[in-house]
């Protein structure tokens, strides 16, 4: 079975533009995560999702906005861009957000605003 | 809130040395805890877990033992190959219900390089 894909692998913008980027869980996968990892840095939270509905939120600021489908793929929008924005962002999927269970993290799409 | 502390790194061995990595963590309640790996220009690999106080965690001959009486969940393995050379974040999930008790909390890494 395929595992969590994202696109774009990279992207490169200006500040002030904006981005999407998607990713696909794995099949049968309903809760869909977004995280930021700046260089040299762990990963920090930005959203969760679950049947198509926000159940969590990190602390960013609202240039950041995400939305998940019926078939469960995601997107994770970033308004405005910003230089300290560059980074890696991952997506992460996993069976239920209810259960916790484990969560499996894409190749990541490298951000880098100019 | 909840966090991470990972030991500072990098770490650099010898190939068929020991390894720890040490990682503490705050949180309410029982969290579950993760070691991860993420090699060279690539995503995130669970490598391990435990649930639960006292639970090990192995996988690859890597080992973590979850210790509530000392918050900690170090990260060993008793022979280093070349081909563990990564960066390696300790996490934790928050096991109680409300928002985002499915988000994981990480350390900054701790980047490990293996020479011949």
């Amino acid at each position: 079975d395929a595992g969590v894909t994202q696109s774009p692998t990279h992207l490169i913008k200006t500040r002030g533009q904006q981005v999407t980027l998607r990713c696909s869980p794995i099949s049968g996968h309903k809760s869909v995560s977004w995280y930021q990892q700046v260089l040299g840095q762990g990963p920090q939270f930005i959203f969760q999702y679950y049947e198509k509905e926000e159940r969590g939120r990190g602390n960013f600021p609202d240039r950041f906005s995400a939305r998940q489908f019926p078939n469960y793929s995601s997107e994770l929008n970033v308004n405005a861009l910003l230089l300290g924005d560059s980074a890696l962002y991952l997506c992460a999927s996993s069976l239920w957000q209810e259960v916790a269970y484990e969560q499996y993290f894409g190749p990541g799409t490298r951000l880098t605003v100019t | 809130g909840n966090s991470v502390t990972q030991m500072e790194g990098p770490v650099t061995l010898s190939e068929e040395a020991f390894l720890t990595i040490n990682c503490t963590y705050t949180a309410t309640g029982y969290p579950s805890l993760f070691w991860y790996v993420q090699y060279p220009g690539e995503g995130l690999q669970l490598l391990l877990k435990a649930t639960k106080a006292d639970d090990k965690g192995s996988n690859k001959g890597f080992e973590a033992t979850y210790r509530k009486e000392t918050t900690s969940f170090h990260l060993e393995k008793g022979s280093v190959q070349v081909s563990d050379s990564a960066v390696y974040f300790c996490a934790l999930r928050a096991n109680a219900g409300g928002t985002s008790y499915g988000k994981l909390t990480f350390g900054q890494g701790t980047i490990l390089t293996v020479h011949p």
